[in-house]
């Protein structure tokens, strides 16, 4: 069972332009959202996390957007830049006993940011 | 700062042998999660360590093990090894355990033939 699903596997945006990278997820209980960049033969480099009292972070192009009701967020990148290009994950974790530290990926959606 | 640190960054083993990774956090941190990277099922806890104590596991069999040193560092340990298990081993650290972000180390690649 996918508790946390990208849907888009891929995404080509033109540089300059905004990505918006999208998130849902099934599990109610999930409070504390993270997006993660990663390069191949590197591991995940955090960019913005959220929690669920929030419903928007920002920091610098990086902006998470959270809708609770819709069990959904997103990442908007702007503006896009040919180094953005990676595989964005969304993560989730859900601080009830016996789930400390454990995060849940989504299978991650590659963007590709074009000159 | 320096950041998470892992040990070996790539590995080749065979069939039933065993493996250790090992992993340093971020100083300061106390707690280390393990993560495995598989094409086909993604990014899938393994277990947390905090206080040298197991705080969580994930759905692995007990093939999957680790510990976690006084300093905070920790170790996994895979035996009987399974073609299966080829894949990239992440480690991340945190402050604390709890709603606390991870960060993460470049991984070792273990290869299985």
């Amino acid at each position: 069972d996918q508790q946390v699903k990208q849907n888009s596997p891929s995404l080509s945006v033109q540089e300059g332009r905004i990505s918006i990278l999208n998130c849902d997820y099934t599990n109610s209980m999930f409070d504390y959202f993270l997006w993660y960049k990663k390069y191949p033969a590197e591991g995940p480099t955090f960019l913005i996390s959220i929690s669920s009292i929030k419903d928007k972070n920002e920091d610098g192009r990086f902006t998470v957007f959270l809708n609770k009701s819709a069990k959904h967020l997103s990442l908007h990148i702007v503006p896009s830049q040919p180094g953005d290009s990676a595989v964005y994950f969304c993560a989730a974790s859900a601080l009830v006993t016996g789930n400390t530290g454990k995060l849940i990926f989504g299978q991650g959606t590659t963007l590709q940011v074009k000159p | 700062k320096a950041g998470v640190t892992q040990t070996p960054r790539y590995l080749i083993k065979t069939r039933g042998q065993q493996v250790t990774l090992s992993c340093s956090p971020i100083s300061g941190h106390r707690s280390v999660s393990w993560y495995q990277q598989t094409p086909g099922q993604g990014l899938q806890f393994l277990f947390e360590y905090f206080s040298e104590t197991q705080r969580n596991k994930g759905n692995f069999p007990g093939r999957f093990s680790g510990r976690q040193f006084s300093n905070s560092r920790s170790e996994m340990n895979v035996s009987t090894l399974e073609l299966g298990d080829s894949a990239l081993y992440l480690c991340a650290s945190s402050l604390s355990t709890g709603k606390e972000t991870q960060y993460f180390g470049p991984g070792t690649r273990l290869l299985v033939l």
